[in-house]
């Protein structure tokens, strides 16, 4: 079966510092990947998602980046964080035409 | 312009009572699939329920239905005898095309299941 991992579950950084949280799939081929982002009570926003290796699609201009460097692998980064970038953060895989499998999801505090 | 609306913020239902959940959704593609995702308070995204836009019958999983009124453009989640565990945000959400690779979210309800 399709497992999705996302880690850390929760992460305080200061301003300034560099960022890398990693997601990765098991049980599954050429997923399509997502990250989204989440405000306290708000929706989830679209961040970036790939339908392969090397190919990243941005949704929302910003200081984050993300790469898929293998098929099941998607990273977020930041080389400066920002107050505005503290929120929930969603990775997420989906197969052709099928719904959104999330992961447990990472919550980032940036001091 | 918005995608997803859900025009409620937060939603009290009795517990056993029914509750519905109102999404409105835009697009101009023929083919798009609708989702509701439940979020409690651990932060996890459960999938609840999928509407095809060309499914001629409204979805159900359970206690879940899904109200689908094509000409609205509406995808209301209604949710029957309810539990207490079913306080949480729910969120509706959109893919469009076929095989289409973006997911656009709504806002999201709050429902609060009173005892």
């Amino acid at each position: 079966s399709q497992t999705i991992h996302q880690w850390p579950a929760t992460l305080v950084q200061p301003v300034g510092s560099p960022l890398s949280l990693e997601c990765t799939v098991e049980g599954t081929s050429n997923p399509n990947l997502y990250w989204y982002r989440q405000a306290a009570g708000r929706g989830l926003q679209l961040l970036f998602y790939s339908v392969g290796i090397g190919q990243i699609s941005s949704e929302v201009p910003q200081n984050l980046s993300a790469s898929r460097p293998q098929d099941r692998q998607f990273i977020l980064s930041s080389k400066k964080l920002l107050l505005s970038d503290s929120g929930f953060y969603l990775c997420a895989w989906s197969g052709q035409g099928e719904k959104l499998f999330f992961g447990s999801g990472t919550q980032l505090s940036v001091l | 312009a918005q995608k997803i609306t859900q025009t409620q913020p937060g939603m009290f239902v009795q517990e056993k009572e029914a509750v519905t959940l109102d999404c409105t959704y835009d697009t101009s593609d023929p083919s798009y699939g609708l989702f509701w995702y439940k979020q409690p308070s651990s932060g996890e995204m459960i999938f609840l329920i999928y509407q095809g836009s060309y499914d001629q019958q409204n979805a159900t999983e359970g206690r879940y239905s899904l109200n689908f009124q094509k000409a609205r453009k509406s995808a209301n989640l209604v949710i029957s005898a309810s539990q207490l565990g079913d306080s949480a945000m729910y969120f509706c959400a959109m893919r469009e095309g076929h095989y289409g690779q973006n997911f656009v979210f709504g806002p999201g309800t709050r429902l609060s299941v009173l005892p």
